[in-house]
């Protein structure tokens, strides 16, 4: 069965500094998606960046940027210039790419503070 | 474009009860998923729709959880004899393909539920 581990439950920033927030994931699997979800307050979920396990170039959404190690099965996010807004849940997520497959597995999320 | 809209937003019920969620997904978007969320938890898969067909469904909906989609379009969520383990929130996710292989998921901001 395949897992999603996040082991920091929370993690503080300061304004306009980077963060780097880890996702470690255990599948047989060789083709995969792997995400970052946002989860606001407002407790909607928001896609914030996916990577697809057949490319090797890492993924990039502006202020986003993952660390993708396919080997290691680490996928970190990396949030540069952090702004106030940023502040939320964050959920890395994996979802097999095998056609018949639908569902996604999320960790258990790190909190992300960024003070002013 | 409203988005994916879950109803009610908060439901307290009695042990026992029975309770029924609705969601209505984006108007395009045939597939639609149901995920639970508890404390400081990530979401956990609990069913999938496309269209109308019912094709995933977890380990985690007992008999007492049924879910329907009549007419591919909204979505209900049915608890019987609800438990107090049942208390969580209920995520609903509809999704289209942005290209040929690129799901993207809309998550709806969710069903609290209370059960006394």
């Amino acid at each position: 069965a395949q897992t999603v581990t996040q082991s920091q439950p929370e993690m503080s920033v300061q304004e306009a500094e980077t963060v780097t927030l880890s996702c470690t994931y255990d599948t047989s699997e060789s083709d995969y998606y792997l995400f970052w979800y946002k989860q606001p307050p407002s407790r909607q979920m928001i896609l914030v960046i996916r990577q697809e396990a057949y490319k090797q170039q890492n993924a990039t959404e502006n202020r986003f940027s993952v660390n993708f190690q396919k080997a290691a099965k680490s996928f970190s996010l990396k949030i540069s210039d952090s702004q106030l807004g940023d502040a939320a849940m964050y959920f890395c997520a994996y979802r097999r790419a095998i056609s018949g497959t639908y569902k996604y597995i999320f960790g258990t999320g790190t909190r992300l503070k960024v003070l002013a | 474009d409203t988005g994916v809209s879950q109803d009610p937003r908060h439901k307290i019920t009695k042990r026992g009860q029975n309770v029924t969620f609705r969601c209505d997904p984006i108007s395009e978007h045939n597939r639609l998923y149901w995920y639970r969320q508890t404390l400081g938890q990530g979401p956990e898969f609990l069913t999938y729709f496309q269209n109308e067909a019912q094709l995933e469904k977890s380990r985690l909906l007992s008999d007492r959880f049924s879910a329907e989609r009549p007419k591919g379009s909204f979505s209900t969520l049915e608890i019987q004899r609800t438990e107090q383990g049942d208390s969580a929130m209920y995520l609903c996710a509809s999704s289209i393909f942005i290209d040929r292989v690129t799901e993207k998921l809309f998550f709806g901001s969710g069903t609290q539920l209370s059960v006394l």
